[in-house]
């Protein structure tokens, strides 16, 4: 099946400074990918939808100088973290979708980064 | 977005038979019943999907009453690795629309060996 993969995996960073994660789909073309964001005993939070070659569109209340997203490649999405705060701390998760809008399939998700700021 | 309602947990013992529920009262015509499953410190992983009728996979089946209005994820046999929060959502794939997953509560699925 579909693999989306998520790295790093665990990033421990000090406050202040700026962190990337990256999304990879492995095995399509994805031409849409969504960043979630997971505090501890609560549910995704949808943060910002990306397309290839475009801006992002980000969720109410998401900063998007503060959490940019570039979708540079129908393959690759990062997320940069910038002037991470303690606050920021979180599970950060990708999905990706291929060229398959309209076919209600599902999507694939990476295993999520866990993100530490002290 | 329609929502959906979800019990905050469930208990199930393993090699029983578990079905969660899911109410989608303001579903759309053109919304897909989608059920996700999220095991501690994983990405959210597929289990199933429908629209109007009963669907099986290898890992579940998905009951879908006749108004649409409610749903049913079964697991036919819990096991250990089924403890998982276990979500409902709906999505609409219609062009135009931006085809996104909103993630509500889910039911945190506790197996007893």
């Amino acid at each position: 099946g579909a693999v989306v993969s998520q790295h790093p995996s665990r990033v421990i960073c000090k406050s202040g400074t700026s962190v990337k994660i990256e999304c990879r789909s492995l095995d399509f073309q994805a031409t849409t990918m969504f960043w979630y964001r997971q505090f501890p005993k609560q549910s995704l939070m949808l943060m910002a939808t990306s397309n290839e070659g475009s801006k992002a569109t980000y969720e109410q209340g998401v900063e998007k100088d503060k959490f940019l997203i570039n979708h540079a490649s129908l393959t690759l999405s990062t997320l940069t973290v910038t002037s991470a705060h303690p606050e920021d701390s979180s599970f950060y998760i990708c999905s990706a979708r291929g060229d398959d809008r309209g076919s209600s399939s599902p999507l694939h998700f990476g295993n999520g980064t866990r993100l530490t700021v002290t | 977005d329609a929502k959906t309602t979800q019990p905050n947990s469930m208990e199930s013992n393993e090699e029983e038979p578990v079905h969660l529920p899911c109410n989608h009262s303001t579903i759309s015509g053109t919304d897909y019943i989608h059920w996700y499953r999220q095991l501690p410190s994983q990405g959210p992983e597929y289990v199933i999907h429908g629209l109007t009728s009963n669907v099986n996979n290898r890992m579940a089946s998905l009951a879908i009453a006749e108004d649409r209005k409610s749903s049913t994820l079964i697991l036919h046999r819990a096991t250990l690795r089924d403890a998982a929060v276990y979500y409902c959502i709906l999505r609409d794939v219609q062009e135009g629309n931006t085809d996104k997953l909103i993630f509500g509560t889910g039911t945190r699925l506790q197996v007893f060996p």
